[in-house]
């Protein structure tokens, strides 16, 4: 167990919906990081939030987006859902900002858009 | 473009054998080079790596980073059917887009 929780652990939805994935990262890491795996693409880095400001966008697409709040819980929002969309979103946290910490992984919802 | 390539994308050994993994890459502002292993869910951490030629260990894991060569290795001795999973080498870069590039993975499966 990572310590980074995330919520919901599946979710199926139609096409054209909205969907907010929910991570909490480890307890005093103000870093979190988003990931999309899917079978064909690998692991996606999305976008990363440093105590509650963004700090690096990755391959996201514009429909969807992200948050992290003063709690530092973060929150994805994946809007007008296409089939493509389906795959595992991870989260990840560390200490700081930087891409020489450790990232530690959530277990991940797995999105299923029909 | 920041690339990182694995290899093989899949192996199948005996319970006993030595495996390694290859990772190279192709990165523009390289800090560090990290392995990760993913059974059925969230990859856990194995290794960072940041500097040339300095071997890390843990337990019948280690691993190794040439820089000048751009490729990392990891290797496992004396496999176990629990060593079965999917390896994931991601690189490190710094600059205005900090982030984690990973490779598609090798998938080991060790057999009795």
């Amino acid at each position: 167990d990572s310590g980074v929780t995330q919520t919901p652990k599946h979710l199926i939805t139609a096409t054209g919906q909205r969907v907010t994935l929910r991570c909490s990262p480890r307890s005093g890491d103000l870093s979190v990081y988003w990931y999309q795996q899917s079978l064909d693409q690998g692991l996606q880095f999305l976008i990363q939030y440093y105590n509650g400001e963004e700090r690096a966008k990755g391959n996201i697409l514009e429909r969807f987006s992200a948050q992290q709040f003063p709690d530092l819980h973060s929150e994805l929002n994946l809007s007008s859902l296409e089939l493509g969309d389906s795959a595992l979103y991870f989260c990840a946290s560390s200490v700081g900002g930087y891409v020489q910490e450790t990232q530690y992984f959530g277990p991940g919802t797995r999105l299923l858009v029909l | 473009e920041d690339k990182v390539v694995q290899s093989p994308l899949s192996l199948v050994v005996h319970e006993g054998d030595t495996v390694t993994l290859n990772c190279s890459y192709e990165v523009t502002n390289f800090r560090s080079l990290l392995w990760y292993k993913q059974e059925k869910k969230a990859p856990t951490f194995l290794f960072m790596l940041t500097s040339s030629g300095i071997e890390k260990k843990s337990g019948r894991l280690s691993s190794i980073l040439d820089k000048k060569e751009l490729f990392s290795i990891l290797n496992i001795t004396a496999t176990q059917t629990g060593d079965s999973a999917v390896y994931l080498c991601a690189v490190g870069v710094t600059g205005t887009a900090s982030k984690l590039t990973f490779g598609t993975g090798t998938r080991l499966q060790v057999t009795l």
